[in-house]
């Protein structure tokens, strides 16, 4: 079955602390993966993608994932969060059919400062 | 421009009444879809569109219609609601299919008494 699993419900950190959210796909052919950020009482925004190419993706606000094809993952990376950085975030992929997107249940991380 | 625009932004229903979400883009995009947010459930797929005159199932599409007789708007429609609908909507449209990620709106949230 076609799913996106995220294996961190809620990630507590310190500012400047590293960060690195696992997610892992299940399917095979054409894979177009996702990371959206949700800050609370909004709507997601796309923090980064791949489609082809050069692995590891650059995204916005310092964020970057990496594509490991053997491995089945795309973990989103940040050298060294900010308290700003406290939201939820969402890991998608495309489903096999190209219409729509599968999202992963979502990691809430918290950044005390 | 607006981008993707949602209404009502919350509603408390009774069991058993019946209502319509709106969602309205002014990008010209193709694609449009319905998801629901739960916690600790991610965002879950229940209706979405390729194009104006369509509309297909996703993952929770019982208990619920959706229409799109105008390529801007996407229309979903609760008949008899139920406590179990109590979430919050996203909706979201994309160009190109999915390739380039989704336009969210701002959400509904729905409650169901």
């Amino acid at each position: 079955a076609q799913s996106v699993s995220q294996h961190n419900h809620h990630v507590i950190l310190s500012e400047a602390a590293s960060l690195e959210l696992g997610c892992n796909y299940s399917y095979g052919g054409t894979v177009n993966l996702f990371w959206y950020v949700q800050y609370p009482g909004q709507h997601l925004q796309l923090l980064l993608k791949y489609f082809s190419g050069d692995p590891l993706v650059k995204g916005i606000k310092g964020f970057e994932a990496e594509f490991i094809k053997s491995k089945f993952s795309f973990n989103l990376r940040k050298p060294s969060v900010q308290w700003s950085d406290t939201a939820e975030y969402f890991c998608a992929g495309l489903n096999q059919a190209g219409t729509a997107l599968i999202f992963g249940k979502g990691t809430t991380l918290s950044v005390s400062s | 421009n607006a981008g993707v625009t949602q209404t009502p932004k919350f509603r408390v229903l009774k069991t058993g009444q019946s209502m319509t979400l709106l969602c309205a883009q002014d990008m010209n995009h193709e694609y449009m879809y319905w998801y629901r947010q739960d916690p600790g459930m991610g965002l879950r797929l229940i209706h979405y569109s390729v194009g104006e005159g369509t509309t297909a199932k996703g993952e929770v599409p019982d208990g619920y219609n959706v229409s799109r007789l105008k390529k801007q708007n996407f229309l979903l429609g609760l008949e008899s609601a139920a406590p179990s609908q109590t979430s919050v909507y996203f909706c979201a449209s994309s160009n190109q299919g999915t390739n380039y990620g989704y336009t969210f709106g701002s959400g509904t949230r729905l409650t169901v008494v």
